[in-house]
């Protein structure tokens, strides 16, 4: 079935030091969401990509959409302990009113 | 303020027992979700639904269930048929007509087993 891949599932960083997860589909997707999930919290909507190869920024967050809609990405540069939180990106197939959830990347901050 | 209510945040079930978790939206969303997050995982797609007296099954459906009798609504039945329900369970609402809505989440119900 579709399935969309994250990695990593947790990462460790020092603050100041960058992070970065991936996604990737098995099927091509008509667009993607990040969401951000807080400790004990909800998930979050950050943004969406449509467009391929589209990079959208957010402050320190920078998003990319794969030429090929089947991958992206979530940059942060200079991560503080704000970033804590777990990232899911969530992919939509096209024809279906329906998003397919990665598992997640779980970030933690030592400051 | 808009958003989405659930209830209740805690939720304990016996065995055999059917338990129905609440979720209210006020945000005049068409859409609907419940999605099933175990610790360490992603959300997995339970039912949707589009429209008022109309949903669909997910990926994880068996040993669940739903109503959509108002736009509002959109409860959730674990059913004794689901053995392991233990779970955090997330309601979310975005609207329609334009497929690149954002979901809007609840604050979730944890289930556990007595």
């Amino acid at each position: 079935g579709q399935q969309v891949m994250q990695i990593p599932q947790y990462q460790h960083v020092q603050e100041g030091e960058d992070f970065t997860t991936y996604c990737n589909s098995s099927t091509t997707l008509s667009n993607i969401q990040w969401y951000k999930q807080r400790p004990g919290g909800h998930p979050v909507f950050l943004i969406q990509l449509v467009k391929s190869g589209e990079v959208k920024k957010q402050k320190r967050l920078t998003f990319q959409f794969g030429e090929a809609k089947k991958n992206s990405s979530l940059h942060i540069t200079a991560t503080q302990t704000t970033d804590v939180g777990t990232y899911f990106c969530a992919g939509r197939v096209y024809n279906f009113n329906k998003f397919y959830f990665g598992s997640g990347t779980k970030l933690n901050v030592k400051p | 303020d808009g958003g989405i209510t659930q209830s209740p945040k805690y939720l304990f079930r016996k065995e055999g027992q059917n338990v129905t978790l609440s979720c209210e939206q006020n945000l005049n969303h068409d859409a609907m979700y419940w999605y099933r997050q175990d610790p360490g995982q992603g959300l997995r797609l339970i039912y949707y639904s589009q429209i008022v007296n109309d949903f669909q099954k997910g990926d994880i459906a068996e040993g669940y269930s739903v109503s959509r009798e108002k736009k509002e609504s959109f409860p959730l039945t674990v059913t004794s048929a689901q053995k392991n329900p233990t779970a955090f369970y997330l309601c979310a609402s975005s609207r329609m007509g334009d497929s690149n809505q954002p979901q809007h989440f609840g604050d979730g119900t944890r289930l556990s087993i007595l």
